[in-house]
């Protein structure tokens, strides 16, 4: 089956830390990618996505994942985060051919020190 | 204002009732989709929908029933078989693109 790992269940940090956030999976074929981010009270909102071309892709606020094919990661990046950060950070992704079904990973809790 | 609704917010049952949540879209969407979430666990897929009048189990459907009769609506039962039932209940829909679009939540606290 296939699974994707977050290895950090929970990150603290203060502000202007540089964030590196770990997601990997193990489907072997052709992928969709996604960053959701949930912060507290607030719905789970998309982040950034990475369907194909430049493995580099720019979300909103200042995030950024790089997909490393090789290495079957799509980690998000951040070179200096902000208290209004402090969220839940959920990797997630959509193999080809599955009904455009998501699997997530466990979810990071980032928590930021102003 | 397009979106997804969940109601209610915050849903107390006794075991061994069953307990109905609703979702409802006006996004246009074809794909609406069921998703349990558990701390530690990220979110689990119960159900999914496509089109009007059909859907599929996801990975952990065993004690929840839906239905889709309408396709801005996917309500989600859950029964007296499901075991742990206590969790955050997330509806989300999904239309041409690949993303899907989340509701508020429903927790639903079974005693």
């Amino acid at each position: 089956a296939q699974s994707v790992s977050q290895h950090n269940h929970h990150v603290i940090l203060s502000e202007a830390a540089s964030l590196e956030l770990g997601c990997n999976y193990s489907y072997g074929g052709t992928v969709n990618l996604f960053w959701y981010v949930q912060y507290p009270g607030q719905h789970l909102q998309l982040l950034l996505k990475y369907f194909s071309g430049d493995p580099l892709v720019k979300g909103i606020k200042g995030f950024e994942a790089e997909f490393i094919k090789s290495k079957f990661s799509f980690n998000l990046r951040k070179p200096s985060v902000q208290w209004s950060d402090t969220a839940e950070y959920f990797c997630a992704v959509m193999r080809s051919g599955s009904a455009r079904q998501l699997t997530f990973g466990s979810g990071t809790q980032l928590t930021v020190l102003p | 204002d397009g979106g997804i609704t969940q109601s209610p917010k915050y849903l107390f049952r006794k075991e061994g009732q069953n307990v109905t949540l609703s979702c409802e879209q006006n996004l246009n969407h074809d794909a609406m989709y069921w998703y349990r979430q558990d701390p530690g666990q990220g979110l689990r897929l119960i159900y999914y929908s496509q089109i009007v009048n059909d859907f599929q189990k996801g990975d952990i459907a065993e004690g929840y029933s839906v239905s889709r009769e309408k396709k801005e609506s996917f309500p989600l039962t859950v029964t007296s078989a499901q075991k742990n039932p206590t969790a955050f209940y997330l509806c989300a829909s999904g239309g041409s693109g690949y993303e899907q679009y989340f509701g508020p939540g429903t927790r639903l606290t079974v005693t």
